[in-house]
């Protein structure tokens, strides 16, 4: 079956860019979304379709697809993205949703 | 608003049997896929399966297929999870997500999460 590999942690000072990966072997044409989740709290989506933003969240957040691999991009990064990352997407041969395992932003 | 809001926490034995819900609220529950999502608490999340309310449609994950079920009372904008027979291994705090376009689509709005604590 395929998988979603997100690195464990990314560290980045404050205003600096933050950039998470999410490696997978059944892209192709498969868009990507991400969700972000802070302690005690359900998961927010904050990307979807590859790069689009849904209402409420900051122009800073984007995203990009390379051949495998898509990027979450945080730029002028503050304490509060300090939060769990997570990568999604929809596996159409085994008709599963799939999440990456997750990506631990610290903010220094 | 569209609103998710979860029945509350769980504290049960291994063998019992328990259904936890899942009211949405602010918009046509009927035409929204909605899904059951489960995080072992420090771990990742897991996708357990789909339901769509319009037909009763219902897909489950592979791995967890026999092990819950998933339904939905229209007519209460209502989904559940249940499962006949708990294990330990079942502890975890369990979310409902509302998804938008199945297929390639994305979960845009989140219960608040359910706590499942089996022990023996």
């Amino acid at each position: 079956s395929s998988v979603l590999t997100q690195p464990p942690s990314v560290s980045v000072a404050p205003g600096q860019t933050a950039r998470i990966s999410c490696e997978g072997d059944n892209f192709g044409s498969r868009p990507v979304h991400w969700y972000q989740q802070k302690p005690g709290q359900a998961p927010v989506l904050v990307l979807h379709d590859d790069s689009d933003r849904p209402s409420g969240i900051p122009e800073r957040f984007s995203g990009s697809i390379s051949g495998n691999t898509a990027t979450l991009a945080i730029s002028r990064v503050e304490a509060g993205d300090g939060a769990d990352y997570y990568c999604q997407v929809w596996d159409g041969t085994t008709d599963h949703v799939l999440f990456g395992g997750g990506t631990k932003l610290t903010v220094l | 608003e569209v609103q998710l809001v979860q029945s509350g926490a769980e504290v049960k034995k291994v063998g019992e049997s328990l259904k936890i819900s899942c009211k949405g609220s602010g918009y046509d529950f009927s035409t929204y896929w909605i899904a059951w999502v489960r995080q072992v608490p420090g771990k990742g999340l897991e996708w357990l399966g789909i339901f769509y309310p319009g037909d009763s449609d219902v897909r489950y994950s592979l791995s967890l297929q026999g092990q819950v079920t998933i339904s939905a009372d229209k007519s209460i904008n209502t989904a559940y999870l249940q499962w006949s027979s708990l294990k330990a291994s079942d502890s975890a705090i369990y979310y409902c997500a509302r998804h938008i376009n199945w297929g390639d689509g994305y979960f845009d709005s989140w219960g608040q999460g359910t706590l499942v604590t089996v022990s023996s």
